[in-house]
């Protein structure tokens, strides 16, 4: 089955910029889609088809897929992004959603 | 607006079973496809099944042969009927609705999940 990398914590201060990256076998073959988790609470939705965003996600969420690494990327980080991503891919050769293990990004 | 509320969660005895529902509303769930999620505590999120809108249903191999998902067109609701259960199925399930991504691909039509519900808590101990 296919299997997405993420790096368990990133760290950064308010005002700059989070990169959160998601690694698997040519994931830039892939569709990938990110969500935000905060604790207790469901997950959303920020990212989706490697970089759209739904309505009402901030344009300083973006995202970038190429290789075998996507990005989601979080400029000007706010106290309020700190949370849980999650990075997901659907394999259709098995009709399975896989996720990534998920980042948990910490504003200092 | 589209909402999905789950219930049936509770504490189950290992070997158990366990029926989660999924009332759907602004949208028709036999027209789109679903899907059932789980979070052990503390831990990240695992897909476990999904129902297409044809019928056709898939399972993680974690819970091939002893979950069934399925739905009420009726009802506008989903299921997910857990059986034999074990202390590491113990998760908050979320129901989701899926949709299509736009961006064709080598690999196939992707999927992500748009909607998610609140959650279950389903605790498997003796």
């Amino acid at each position: 089955s296919y299997v997405l990398t993420q790096p368990p914590s990133v760290s950064v201060a308010p005002g700059q910029t989070a990169r959160i990256t998601c690694g698997g076998n040519n994931i830039g073959s892939k569709s990938v889609h990110w969500y935000q988790q905060k604790p207790g609470q469901a997950p959303v939705l920020v990212v989706y088809d490697d970089s759209d965003r739904p309505s009402g996600i901030p344009e300083r969420f973006s995202g970038s897929n190429s290789g075998n690494t996507a990005t989601l990327t979080i400029s000007r980080v706010e106290a309020g992004d700190e949370a849980d991503y999650y990075c997901q891919v659907w394999d259709s050769s098995s009709d399975q959603g896989v996720f990534g293990g998920g980042t948990k990004l910490t504003v200092l | 607006e589209v909402q999905l509320v789950e219930s049936g969660g509770g504490l189950v005895q290992p070997g158990g079973s366990l029926r989660l529902s999924c009332a759907a509303s602004g949208f028709t769930v036999s027209s789109n496809y679903m899907s059932w999620v789980r979070q052990a505590p503390g831990k990240g999120l695992e897909w476990v099944s999904v129902i297409y809108s044809g019928g056709s249903t898939y399972y993680a191999d974690s819970v091939k042969g002893r979950f069934t998902i399925s739905r009420d067109n009726s009802k506008n609701t989903l299921y997910l009927q857990m059986n034999s259960l074990r202390a590491e199925d113990t998760a908050v399930y979320y129901c989701a609705r899926l949709s299509a991504a736009g961006r064709p691909t080598p690999t196939g039509t992707s999927y992500y999940f748009d909607y998610w519900g609140q959650g279950t808590l389903v605790t498997v101990s003796s």
